[in-house]
Order: structure tokens, then sequence, then C-alpha cells
């Protein structure tokens, strides 16, 4: 089993709908949580960043984390076309400095016009 | 101006070669990482480097070697070129510090093993 599952998709939603992304993890220690955002034969941004439990939210998009749950989700509102792409939770613990990131396998996302 | 960047962008090569893959950083920051996804998209880490010393070195076969000249620099050498080896190579690097986590990443390497 890995350390961190994500729906595998591919998620096809049409313009202004609501998408929700999750990710489960296993490790405990896991302490930050992030959203990583890949276009199509690009690098991954970081898009959402969150430091335990609780909600983030940056204009459309809201993080959550629920470590009691091992559970982390990502909801972007009004979705538009431009957010076709896939989105990566990424995780880590505290300790160690090399703040090793250990990521989901990704969700494949397109939303249609 | 180009945060991470790597070269070559793509790579098609025979199997048995050896071959290198160049990653330079703009940001100052002190850590870097060669990562490497495979077609389903799973993004793995195979080593990081901090100041120019190696403190990342997940299981990897010894044919890929990294180097760090400066910590501006993280090269990745690949002996003997093997047909499973093909995937995108990701570079990235890291500030120090602080709590954020902010890994930003070059645009891959695409190697086609044939």
């Amino acid at each position: 089993q890995k350390e961190v599952e994500q729906d595998p998709g591919p998620l096809s939603v049409p313009e202004g709908a609501i998408v929700s992304l999750n990710c489960t993890y296993s490790n405990s220690a896991f302490q930050y949580f992030m959203w990583y955002r890949q276009y199509s034969r690009k690098g991954p941004e970081l898009l959402m960043y969150t430091y335990s439990s609780g909600n983030k939210e940056d204009g459309r998009f809201t993080a959550q984390v629920d470590k009691s749950s091992k559970y982390i989700s990502l909801f972007i509102r009004d979705s538009q076309p431009s957010d076709s792409a896939t989105y990566l939770c990424a995780m880590t613990q505290t300790s160690g400095s090399a703040r090793q990131l250990t990521f989901g396998s990704g969700t494949q996302l397109t939303v249609l016009p | 101006d180009t945060a991470v960047s790597q070269t070559p962008k793509y790579l098609v090569t025979q199997m048995g070669n050896d071959k290198s893959i160049k990653c330079e950083q703009n940001l100052g920051h002190d850590t870097m990482y060669w990562y490497k996804q495979d077609s389903k998209k799973f993004l793995k880490i195979m080593f990081s480097y901090n100041n120019k010393e190696l403190i990342i070195n997940e299981t990897v076969p010894n044919r890929f070697s990294p180097k760090s000249p400066d910590k501006a620099h993280l090269n990745l050498h690949i002996n003997s070129l093997e047909l499973g080896d093909s995937a995108v190579y990701f570079c990235a690097s890291r500030s120090r510090g602080g709590h954020t986590d902010t890994q930003y990443f070059g645009p891959g390497t695409r190697l086609t093993v044939l």
C-alpha cells in the first residue's frame, strides 16, 4: 500500500462546476500538506499549502485537511477550462532537514467549456 | 527569467548509452532535488542535495549518479540506460528554513530509451 493514495480520475466536468479532489494517507507524522498543479508537459507548481488540520481558501480554491481521518481535499469553485491539469497532493513530516515530499499519483482534471 | 531550468528538454537514446541531464536554479536556494515521473504521473524523489551535499538517496540503481558542482547546479548522469529508465525527470529546488515547503520545479526532461 502506498503512503499516499489519490483518486485516480480522470475527472471531466462542465465549466462552472465545483470540483472535489481527494487524497488519503497512512503516515500520521505528516504535518504539511500541499496541492500541486501540473499542466501538460510542464513541471508541477505549488497551488495550496496547509499546515496541520483545517481549511485554507485562496480565491476559487479551498484546501481542507482532516488529520483524524488522514484525508485531504482540494475544492475548486466555478471551475474554468484553464483549470484543466493534473492535480497532485503532496505531504511531508516536520522533522528532517530534507523535508522530503511524498506525492500522490495525481488526478487528471478536464473542465469542458 | 527562468527559475529552474533543465537541459535537454527531450532526450531520445539507445539502450546501453550513457547520458546526462543538467539543472540550474537562479533562486539562491540551498536544496535541490531530482524526481522521476512515470507514465502514470507518479512523482518519486530520487536524490536531494543541500549545499552540494547529498542528503537523500532513495533506492535508485547506482547507474544514476547525481553531481552538484555548486549549489545552483545539480546534474544527473545515467549509465547503461535501460528501457525502464524512460520517464520524465524533474529537477526542483527549495528555499531553506520556515514552514513553507515550496519546491520549484523545472520544466522536465522527457527521456525515451529505445
